[in-house]
């Protein structure tokens, strides 16, 4: 009930593409769910999160879809540049951590 | 301001050989965390403070000791360490721990021989 299954493993898109990022959750007692992103080298940083009161939150070309019911959420990337390739990993909080996803390696290509 | 600071940044041990990994945050933050980084498998929480001169047991704790004998400090030990260890780990840092974003370090790169 702990998990937080993400997929898919690996993603490579041209610059321009959507990837999109899922994520699923068991235990309906998570009531916060980040993104982060980490480059090569570096820790991960928060890249955006939402609250289970919203069914979405967008910050810049981020977007975050949220479906309660389903228990599932998702990270959209809007017209992807080369720059945004790294590893985001999704996340749910509980009641004093975080459960991280096993992450997400993106490569957009030129 | 500095951040989340981590000591040292690369390390290679033997087995059976013991090292202590040093986190330092400025950011008066109450709740530290370490993680350990493996391919394939995200994330994992080691051990965590909820403030000082408090421990707690994450998801993987065997073979890891911890101490919070200052606020701003959260010392991750490895008595004897064994090949299965090799990692990256990272600290990290929040205010709170509900809604709050937590801060990383740079990493510790440990490889046991």
């Amino acid at each position: 009930q702990q998990q937080v299954k993400q997929s898919p493993q690996s993603l490579i898109v041209q610059k321009g593409g959507i990837p999109i990022i899922n994520c699923a959750y068991e235990n309906t007692a998570f009531d916060y769910f980040p993104w982060y992103q980490q480059f090569p080298g570096k820790g991960p940083a928060l890249l955006i999160a939402i609250r289970p009161d919203v069914s979405e939150k967008k910050e810049g070309r981020f977007t975050i879809s949220f479906n309660k019911s389903a228990k599932q959420f998702s990270l959209h990337i809007m017209d992807s540049q080369p720059g945004d390739s790294a590893t985001y990993f999704c996340a749910a909080s509980g009641a004093d951590k975080l459960i991280f996803g096993t992450g997400t390696r993106l490569q957009v290509f030129p | 301001n500095a951040g989340v600071t981590q000591t040292p940044k690369f390390r290679v041990l033997k087995t059976g050989q013991s090292m202590t990994l040093l986190c330092a945050q400025d950011m008066n933050h109450e709740y530290m965390y370490w993680y350990r980084q493996d391919p394939g498998m995200g994330l994992r929480l080691i051990h965590y403070s909820v403030g000082e001169g408090t421990t707690a047991k994450g998801e993987v704790p065997d073979g890891y000791n911890v101490s919070r004998l200052k606020k701003q400090n959260f010392l991750l030990g490895l008595e004897s360490a064994a090949p299965s260890q090799t990692s990256v780990y990272f600290c990290a840092s929040s205010y709170y721990v509900r809604d709050n974003e937590q801060f990383f370090g740079p990493g510790t790169r440990l490889t046991v021989l």
